[in-house]
């Protein structure tokens, strides 16, 4: 079977930097994704790991430990904007998305 | 390029009704991923294609749910007859490769209700 574990909320604050993890169960693992999707829109793709290590996009990186099938989000420099659902997502046969980590970034 | 086109963004619809959601992938992606998004359930793969050729349906909850991609640039997703327990975010994804790293993009969802 397939599965992904994540938190289900996180608070922090403005200027802070917060981790969001994830951990999986897949068949076939290719590959780890996150994506962010704000309230009434869609999600939309951030990063993708497929090898062990850390993979950095200006604010926002992402781990991937495939032995301990386990890969995180960092955000750096949290602003309000990234309020917002993430998602991680493992690309296996098939990609299947985690229940979604929901962020509240406050002032 | 103006990304993937669902239509429509909403449909409100009675029990019984059929139903059609329709999805223009972006040119040139090869892939394209039927998506639907409910609170209890989250973010459930319906079905995807590859090449306009249907490759995993495992997740069309059941015989009422069908879909189609007759050429490459459309999809639809039809739901015959509809329930209420159908109400959710319908996204229709499209991606240049099987490999994660592109990422899926998707399109603004359907939001179905069924009364």
């Amino acid at each position: 079977g397939q599965s992904l574990e994540q938190p289900s909320e996180v608070t922090a604050v403005e200027g802070a930097i917060v981790q969001i993890n994830c951990t999986y169960q897949t068949s076939g693992f290719y590959g780890l994704s996150w994506y962010q999707q704000h309230d009434g829109g869609a999600p939309t793709f951030l990063s993708y790991n497929a090898l062990d290590g850390l993979e950095e996009t200006g604010r926002f990186s992402s781990f991937l430990s495939r032995s301990d099938s386990y890969g995180y989000l960092l955000l750096q420099e949290l602003q309000m904007k990234d309020s917002a659902s993430y998602f991680c997502a493992g690309r296996g046969f098939k990609t299947i998305f985690g229940a979604g980590t929901r962020l509240f970034v406050k002032a | 390029d103006a990304g993937v086109i669902q239509s429509p963004r909403h449909e409100v619809t009675e029990m019984g009704q059929e139903v059609t959601l329709r999805c223009k992938p972006i040119s040139g992606h090869d892939y394209l991923f039927w998506y639907r998004q409910t609170m209890m359930r989250g973010l459930e793969l319906l079905i995807y294609f590859n090449n306009n050729v249907p490759i995993d349906d495992s997740g069309m909850p059941e015989d009422r749910f069908s879909a189609k991609m007759p050429n490459a640039s459309f999809s639809t997703l039809k739901i015959q007859p509809s329930e209420p327990r159908d109400s959710a975010v319908y996204f229709c994804a499209s991606s240049p490769t099987s490999r994660g790293i592109y990422g899926y993009t998707f399109g603004s969802g359907t939001r179905l209700t069924v009364v």
